[in-house]
């Protein structure tokens, strides 16, 4: 069975600090899909980023990096530099196969990240 | 200009009522899904619908029926509330490619309380 282990279940830090959220998986499949969403406490869910288990390239944007390691089953998420706004729940998810055509999500159980000033 | 939209934003109703809850995408894609977040903010697939047919349907109990006219709309549909189903729906949306995986684009839920 697909799972996805995010063990923070909620980190402070003061704005300005580096934070990095944890996510850690399990699957049998040999491709597969690991995704961040950000939830606001506006409450909608914000796509991050994807990345297919065949790239294990770490990815930066603006202030955001992700390191996958294939060899650890992780794929960490590090906000550098924190805002107020980043103030967020975060969750990680792993695709896994479904019936027919496409794959459903299993999330993890989300990091309430709160950014102080 | 909302790629995925969900009405009623938010739905307060007495136990033993049916209700309905709308989704419409304008992204062009062919799958669609429904997921429950309960109080704990854990999100767990519901259904899923690809060309109108459904694909994913495991634990949920048949009071819960999705109904998908088109390929842009599945509208979930509640029969018999009760208190345990009081969460955050959220629908979203995806392509369907076998043996990838598009990303899904979330509405922006449908907060159900159920008295």
């Amino acid at each position: 069975a697909q799972k996805v282990t995010q063990a923070q279940t909620e980190i402070s830090v003061v704005e300005k600090e580096d934070v990095t959220l944890d996510c850690v998986y399990e699957t049998r499949d040999t491709t597969y899909y690991l995704f961040w969403y950000k939830q606001p406490p506006s409450g909608e869910l914000v796509f991050l980023i994807r990345r297919n288990s065949f790239d294990e390239q770490n990815e930066i944007s603006g202030r955001y990096s992700w390191n996958f390691q294939k060899s650890t089953s992780s794929f960490n998420f590090t906000i550098t530099a924190s805002q107020v706004v980043d103030s967020a729940v975060y969750f990680c998810a792993l695709s896994e196969p479904s019936s027919g055509s496409a794959r459903q999500l299993t999330f993890g159980s989300g990091t309430q990240l709160t950014v102080l000033p | 200009d909302t790629a995925v939209s969900q009405t009623p934003k938010y739905l307060v109703t007495q136990m033993g009522n049916d209700k309905s809850i709308k989704c419409e995408q304008n992204l062009g894609h062919d799958t669609m899904y429904w997921y429950k977040q309960d109080s704990k903010k854990f999100l767990k697939i519901m259904f899923s619908y690809n060309n109108k047919e459904l694909i994913i349907n495991e634990t949920v109990p048949n009071r819960f029926s999705p109904k998908s006219p088109d390929k842009a709309h599945l509208n979930l549909h509640i029969n018999s509330l009760e208190l345990g189903d009081s969460a955050v729906y959220f629908c979203a949306s995806s392509h369907a490619i076998p043996q990838s995986q598009e990303t899904q684009y979330f509405g922006p839920g449908t907060r159900l309380l159920v008295l």
